[in-house]
């Protein structure tokens, strides 16, 4: 593959509910990014791996929210006990290098 | 605390005319980049165009080319010969070299057949 993808594209869950959503980033991308985009609004920065070790999860709302990357490539973000303010488009990004991120058609989660 | 701000949240463009969408952002470094990215209503965002603070010479890519005044902390975005492939939103971003980006809000750019 080309470019960074992430799956699923559209995820409903239940209020309550545990929600794993999956990035797979360009191969040899050492850096991986994750970021949540509320309707109409930029993307605001969740956390940042490195290969496998994550250096900043600064961003992550709450304790509710874990994000992974175990091998330094294909990065998991979970979200426990989904609350309505959740739902978003839930963005990723690898950058190979200088500055240019690629990003990822974004997964869209809707909590009712 | 660095800030981006956009403060056209739309804007619209007759076809092959020229465009300008605008950011101010603040900071307290001194190297720092700063980027403008498109988001068609796919959602796939990609880079438009770069511009390292160090350079004084405005970045240019094809049609899309920067202003960029250090000083006020400026850094607008020129769309010439606008095309309807040109609509989407745009968001200007800033990074001071870490990994942590920070993105404006975001400019809805319609482009008029």
């Amino acid at each position: 593959g080309a470019g960074v993808s992430q799956s699923p594209r559209y995820k409903v869950a239940k209020r309550g509910q545990d929600v794993a959503l999956r990035c797979d980033p360009i191969s040899g991308h050492v850096s991986l990014f994750w970021y949540q985009q509320a309707l109409g609004q930029g993307p605001e920065f969740l956390t940042y791996f490195q290969n496998e070790a994550q250096l900043d999860k600064s961003g992550l709302p709450s304790d509710r929210f874990f994000a992974e990357r175990p091998e330094g490539s294909v990065s998991t973000l979970k979200i426990q006990r989904t609350q309505q303010e959740d739902s978003a488009v839930y963005l990723c990004a690898s950058e190979g290098g200088y500055y240019e991120q690629y990003f990822g058609p974004g997964t869209r989660l809707t909590v009712t | 605390a660095q800030t981006v701000t956009q403060s056209q949240p739309e804007m619209s463009v007759q076809e092959a005319e020229t465009v300008t969408l605008s950011c101010t952002y603040d900071t307290s470094e001194s190297d720092y980049y700063l980027f403008w990215y498109k988001q068609p209503p796919s959602r796939q965002m990609i880079l438009v165009i770069r511009q390292e603070a160090y350079k004084q010479q405005n970045a240019t890519e094809n049609r899309f080319s920067v202003n960029f005044q250090k000083a006020a902390k400026s850094f607008s975005l020129k769309i010439s010969d606008s095309q309807l492939g040109d609509a989407a939103m745009y968001f200007c971003a800033y990074t001071s070299g870490t990994y942590k980006y920070i993105f404006g809000t975001g400019t809805r750019l319609k482009v008029l057949a």
